[in-house]
């Protein structure tokens, strides 16, 4: 069964700093990859995924991920924070040929300083 | 991009009572959908998997009779709560997947907040 870790619950960095927010999982074969975001009392908007082809992923709001088989990482990254990425992080795992359901991992909670 | 809306965002309701909760794919037809429940400061747990015009298919550990789904139609999915109680206290959020499925098809709903006084 797929699973997921995300090993820090709650990152903080400071407004222009640079984020990295780790994800593992855990699947016997090439997973399908997502991150969320999700704001306090909001529902979960797609940053990106990765599906094959290139493990650089390109997503919204400035974020990217590299996905590393030989690390079963997924870690997501901005460059330079802005005050309003302050919210909660998932990384999710799907199964290929499977149904379309989710494994989601804890989730990081990112606080950023002005 | 496709929208799932989920209603009501939020509502309160008193012990014992029935709470439905639905979701809607707007521009699109579903005929799957996905129901996950959020404990606070938790993760998204899936309840069950919603197929139009048949029944729910519940994971381990999640009571079916207390939390009726129904999929009647292609843009619909509801999940009643009955007789809830304050345990049942969470945030539920819907996923719909597209015609053809796939994961490019999965679209999550808004979300519902509930609270059982």
């Amino acid at each position: 069964a797929q699973s997921v870790t995300q090993p820090d619950i709650h990152i903080t960095v400071s407004e222009g700093a640079s984020l990295e927010l780790r994800c593992n999982y855990s699947y016997g074969a090439t997973p399908y990859l997502f991150w969320y975001v999700q704001s306090p009392g909001q529902g979960l908007q797609l940053l990106l995924k990765y599906f094959s082809g290139d493990t650089l992923v390109q997503g919204i709001k400035g974020f990217e991920a590299e996905f590393k088989r030989s690390q079963s990482s997924f870690n997501l990254r901005k460059p330079s924070v802005h005050w309003s990425d302050a919210a909660e992080y998932f990384c999710a795992v799907g199964a290929q040929g499977g149904s379309e359901k989710l494994v989601f991992g804890k989730g990081t909670k990112l606080t950023v300083n002005p | 991009g496709a929208v799932v809306s989920q209603h009501p965002s939020r509502v309160i309701c008193k012990s014992g009572t029935s709470v439905k909760i639905e979701c809607r794919s707007l521009d699109f037809q579903a005929t799957t959908m996905f129901w996950y429940r959020q404990f606070p400061k938790q993760s998204l747990m899936l309840m069950a998997t919603s197929n139009e015009g048949s029944k729910a298919t519940y994971e381990q550990g999640v009571e079916k009779d207390k939390f009726l789904i129904n999929h009647a139609s292609l843009t619909l999915s509801t999940l009643t709560v009955t007789s809830a109680h304050p345990e049942d206290s969470s945030f539920y959020i819907c996923s719909a997947v597209g015609s053809g499925g796939g994961f490019g098809k999965l679209f999550f709903g808004s979300g519902t907040q509930l609270s059982v006084l």
